[in-house]
């Protein structure tokens, strides 16, 4: 069956750096897009970034441009996460999500990871 | 960004009773419109996209409707696993979330 499997949560210290990954099985990871979305303590959900089927275009959300980068390995199935600089207010889960079909438009979620939950405190 | 608004954030209601739940886009998102179920320590769940199919396995007591910017979930009977906090997402642009509501036992 489809799963995605994060990893590499843990507790930051702000201002470093954390990469999760996310081990995908059971679908043709690579003629998906894949996304992020974290969902902050308590709270609602954020979307965070995109990546193409084949890693070659990506998009963030402004909350999170130019300190986080998304990335994959086709090879490997699976998805990254590289976060820098890194904010109290990043604190969340981190779940990666897969489209629900291969349809570049399709930007809604099924299914998704279990979660990795990142802390950044000092 | 489109801003997605729910109502009411929590709704205390009985076993068996009917329910329905409010969604608002700060712009048109068409019909461009999921909502999800996330229970305690679980990730979201898919059970309706573009605003009113049901997702696979989603049972019938399930429905969505509306298009533009105001949409609805509603329970037609509400079961004890339905008790959960919903959430809904445009995707007309990059995805966004409403707040959520959650459906507590009165």
């Amino acid at each position: 069956q489809v799963q995605l499997v994060e990893s590499g949560g843990g507790v930051v210290q702000p201002g470093r750096s954390l990469t999760l990954s996310c081990a995908a099985s059971g679908f043709t990871f690579s003629t998906y897009t894949m996304h992020w979305v974290r969902q902050l303590p308590g709270k609602g959900l954020d979307w965070v970034a995109v990546i193409r089927y084949d890693g070659i275009k990506t998009a963030y959300a402004d909350s999170v441009k130019g300190r986080f980068t998304i990335s994959r390995d086709n090879s490997k199935n699976t998805l990254y996460l590289q976060m820098d600089n890194l904010r109290a207010e990043d604190t969340a889960v981190y779940y990666c999500a897969r489209p629900h079909d291969t349809n570049l438009g399709t930007k809604w979620f099924n299914p998704w990871g279990q979660g990795a939950l990142v802390t950044v405190s000092s | 960004e489109i801003v997605m608004t729910q109502s009411p954030a929590t709704l205390s209601v009985s076993p068996g009773e009917r329910v329905t739940l409010s969604c608002r886009a700060s712009q048109s998102v068409n019909r461009n419109l999921v909502w999800y179920q996330q229970k305690p320590g679980q990730a979201p769940r898919l059970l309706i996209y573009g605003a009113s199919t049901r997702a696979t396995d989603i049972p019938a007591r399930f429905s969505g409707s509306g298009s533009g910017t105001e949409f609805s979930l509603t329970i037609s009977s509400l079961q004890s696993e339905d008790f959960a906090v919903y959430y809904c997402q445009q995707y007309d642009t990059w995805p966004s979330f409403g707040g959520g509501t959650k459906v507590e036992i009165k």
